[in-house]
Order: structure tokens, then C-alpha cells, then sequence
């Protein structure tokens, strides 16, 4: 069946930049998705990328997608205190519901 | 993008007991579904809510733990029925944008049940 894995802690300085790593399984996934959960909210669709894309960039996030190895990226640039959430990764494969990873706990320490 | 509203946003409930959450769209939508979030844990589909219709259960669940409404094309609820501790977890209501297939949520329900 359909996984998405993700490492699940990331500690970065402020300042910093923050790559958080995600692979999945479905070739089929038209889009990747990337969602924020800061403490005690629901989920915020940061960004998402088509899958016959390599990079999309949006202010200080990059999602880069090598859809060869069925691996996503989400980086960070200049990260700040405020960025400190889990940051799931999900993909969307064709007729299907949802698959979200586990999550990775990002921590920006000062 | 829709704005979801839920409510309650968190309530401490007895064993045994059942709760109703319920979920408010500005807009009217298609496809609207309620995930669990267990602490710690990612995001599990309970259900899709079938708008004149029954939902349709993910394994693992049946109707008589979580019955679904759906009314209308704005609104649901979902029943938490007899609850118990391990029933203790984040319920999130969600949508997703016919034209993009974007999933929006709302802020969640925090269950704790005691």
C-alpha cells in the first residue's frame, strides 16, 4: 500500500536554513503536499507541488521533488522561531484518499 | 481557500459518554472528511461524509463508534460515541477544493476523555 515516511525531529538555529526530507511510494500522485501544524491547530497547507514539476519556490520555501526517487523536500531559508511546528508531508495518489507521513517535529532554537 | 470552523475546539469528556462535533464551510463543497489525530501520531481518515447519503468508513471504522451527518453541502457532524481513554485525540474536519484538489482543514477538536 501506499507509504510516506519522514524524519521525525529537526533542530535548526534561527537563521538557518531547514530541509526537511520526505519519500514516498505512488508514482501515481498528481500532487505532493506539504502542511504546517503549529501547537494545538489544525493543519495549514504550506505549499504543494505538481508532480511534472522538479522545484517550485514560494518566498522562503523551496520544495524541490525528484520523482525518480519518489523523494520530496521542503526547505526553509532564514528560519525563524515562528517555524517551530510538524511539518507532514502527504501525496495524493490518483483516485485515492490522502496519505500524510508521520510528521517532523521542527525545532529553531535561538 | 474554505474557511472551516469547528466546535468544540476541546473538551474533557467521562468514559462512556458521546460527543458530537460538528463542522461549518463558508462555501458549499463536494468532498468533506474527518481524520483522527492520536498524540504524537499522524493523520488517520475515519471517514468521508456523503452529502444525502451514508459515509463511507475507512477499516477500522464502523458507524455505530463514529456516526457521520452531513445534511448539507456546508456542514457535518461527527459522533464520538461511549467514548473511552483511547478514544482521546485531536478530530479534524477537512475539504477538499474541486478544482485543485487542495485539502484544507479545520483548527481540530481536542478530545480528552477521562
Amino acid at each position: 500500500g501506499e507509504d510516506v515516511e519522514q524524519s521525525l525531529f529537526l533542530s535548526v538555529r534561527e537563521g538557518d536554513s531547514s530541509v526537511i526530507n520526505c519519500t514516498y511510494t505512488d508514482s501515481s500522485s498528481t500532487y505532493l503536499y506539504w502542511y504546517k501544524q503549529e501547537p494545538g491547530a489544525g493543519l495549514q497547507l504550506l505549499t504543494y507541488i505538481f508532480s511534472n514539476m522538479d522545484m517550485k519556490q514560494d518566498q522562503r520555501l523551496t520544495v524541490l521533488l525528484n520523482k525518480k526517487d519518489k523523494h520530496l523536500s521542503l526547505r526553509i531559508a532564514d528560519t525563524q522561531t515562528g517555524d517551530s511546528a510538524i511539518y507532514f508531508c502527504a501525496e495524493s495518489p490518483y483516485g485515492q484518499n490522502f496519505v500524510f507521513g508521520p510528521g517532523t517535529r521542527l525545532s529553531v532554537l535561538p | 481557500s474554505a474557511v472551516i470552523s469547528q466546535k468544540p475546539s476541546r473538551d474533557i469528556c467521562q468514559r462512556g459518554t458521546s460527543l458530537t462535533i460538528q463542522c461549518q464551510v463558508d462555501s458549499q463543497v463536494t468532498m468533506m472528511f474527518w481524520y483522527r489525530q492520536q498524540p504524537g501520531q499522524s493523520l488517520t481518515l475515519i471517514a468521508t461524509a456523503n452529502q444525502g447519503s451514508e459515509a463511507t468508513y475507512e477499516s477500522g471504522f464502523v458507524i455505530d463508534k463514529f456516526p457521520i451527518s452531513r445534511p448539507n453541502l456546508t456542514f457535518s457532524t461527527l459522533t464520538v460515541s461511549n467514548m473511552s481513554p483511547e478514544d482521546s485525540s485531536i478530530y479534524l474536519c477537512s475539504v477538499e477544493e474541486q478544482n485543485t484538489g487542495e485539502l484544507f482543514f479545520g483548527e481540530g477538536s481536542r478530545l480528552t476523555v477521562l
